[in-house]
């Protein structure tokens, strides 16, 4: 069974400049998680996705990311403009909606770097 | 609220030695669940072991195994014959029943000693 894919695995950009993130969970997962993971942190979420609706985004800085996940299988997470402090690595993780503890499964995240 | 913390920044283990992580939660639901992910240096957050709060027997999982003490909240990882490949980060984390977010402890970053 294939795992959480995420591309780009790394990105340099300029600051000012859009960047966009691809997420696919594994089939089957209806949750979808985007997490933030500065340098020496645990991770921190971003916004929960129940197929296709956002049911947690407040910690989602909503004046420069958006997300979405339209038919709710992929994912994709925009930042527009990027700043310095966007620099971090970017997670994506998938579960399986249980109604108990639900135990998430990775992506090799996306590092971005912001010049 | 929830909160998770890991108090060692860093461990060193010798090969073939077992190792403890330690891990202590705090929560008010009387449901959860524990975790623990393993992150190398390639990035990807591994999943070790899962606890549940109502499980009886602490959880084992190949060479980790999770020593729960639920009355005092702590949730410590064993990793029994250290290999060089378990160098990495490990993360605690702690999720609320029902499929509420996880939240991470600060890590652990482990360095195993040929």
């Amino acid at each position: 069974e294939a795992g959480v894919v995420q591309s780009p695995r790394y990105k340099i950009i300029e600051k000012k400049q859009p960047v966009a993130f691809w997420c696919n969970p594994i089939s089957g997962h209806n949750t979808l998680y985007w997490y933030l993971q500065n340098l020496g942190q645990g991770p921190e979420l971003l916004i929960r996705y129940e197929n296709e609706e956002a049911v947690d985004d407040s910690q989602l800085p909503k004046d420069r990311f958006s997300a979405e996940r339209l038919k709710g299988v992929d994912s994709t997470l925009k930042i527009q403009p990027a700043e310095l402090g966007d620099s971090a690595v970017y997670l994506c993780a998938s579960s399986l909606r249980t109604g108990g503890v639900e135990t998430q499964y990775f992506g090799p995240g996306t590092r971005l770097l912001v010049l | 609220a929830q909160k998770i913390t890991q108090t060692q920044p860093g461990m060193f283990v010798q090969e073939k030695e077992a190792v403890t992580l330690d891990c202590t939660y705090d929560t008010s639901d009387p449901s959860y669940g524990l975790f623990w992910y393993k992150q190398p240096s390639s990035g990807e957050m591994i999943f070790l072991i899962y606890q549940g709060s109502y499980d009886q027997q602490n959880a084992t999982e190949g060479r980790y195994s999770l020593n729960f003490q639920k009355a005092r909240k702590s949730a410590n990882l064993v990793i029994s014959a250290s290999q060089l490949g378990d160098s990495a980060m490990y993360f605690c984390a702690m999720s609320r029943t029902g499929g509420f977010k996880t939240i991470f402890g600060a890590g652990t970053r482990l360095f195993v000693k040929a």
